[in-house]
């Protein structure tokens, strides 16, 4: 069964400083992996995915995350936090080789930035 | 080019009626899929329409129903209203079915709340 697991509820940052948003996945293929944002009330939008090319992703807004397959692992990062940041993030498995193909959505990590 | 389009934006509904939700794709996408959000139950799949049939299904019960149109617009439909059915649904279109490559466009969604 493919599930994935945002390892903090909630991180609290000051702006300029590194952000680090934690995410575990458990998968039985190959899966392809995607953080969204969503800040409040609108709907989410894609910042990354990970589709088994190079480990190491860049996404919008100078956030970029590092597929490592041995620790199971698809963590968000960004070297300095803006204001604009402050929104709610998810990391997002997707199983192709999956008859189902549904996308397995996390429980989300809310990040507060502040000044 | 416009984005996903839901209509109402807000809703209230009183418990055992029935409520119908719109969403306009983007232009070209033939994927619609439908997410309800709560706090806690987080973003759950409840169904993706790709050229008008239906290809996937979350784990709702049948009061929960779908279609979607030759246009890709699609609706979903509630029926009998319960108060635990208050939450963001969301929808997202994408060019692919099945997740393809999980870049999904997701709209601001539609807010229900059930008295």
């Amino acid at each position: 069964a493919q599930s994935v697991t945002q390892l903090d509820s909630h991180v609290s940052v000051s702006e300029g400083t590194p952000v680090l948003l934690r995410c575990n996945y458990s998968s039985s293929y190959s899966p392809s992996l995607f953080w969204y944002v969503q800040h409040p009330n609108k709907g989410l939008q894609l910042l990354l995915k990970y589709t088994s090319a190079a480990t190491l992703v860049k996404g919008i807004n100078g956030f970029e995350a590092e597929f490592k397959k041995s620790e199971t692992s698809f963590h968000l990062t960004k070297p300095s936090a803006h204001m604009s940041d402050a929104a709610e993030y998810f990391c997002v498995v997707s199983v192709l080789n999956d008859n189902t193909g549904k996308l397995i959505f996390g429980q989300g990590t809310t990040l507060q930035v502040k000044p | 080019k416009a984005g996903v389009t839901q209509t109402p934006r807000y809703l209230i509904k009183t418990r055992g009626q029935q409520v119908t939700l719109s969403c306009s794709p983007i232009s070209g996408h033939r994927s619609v899929s439908w997410y309800q959000q709560t706090p806690g139950q987080g973003l759950q799949f409840l169904f993706e329409y790709f050229s008008e049939t239906q290809r996937n299904k979350g784990n709702f019960p049948g009061r929960f129903s779908g279609r979607q149109f030759s246009n890709s617009r699609s609706e979903m439909n509630v029926s009998t209203l319960e108060l635990g059915d208050s939450a963001l649904y969301l929808c997202a279109s994408s060019l692919f079915s099945r997740g393809g490559t999980g870049e999904l466009f997701f709209g601001e969604g539609s807010r229900l709340t059930v008295l």
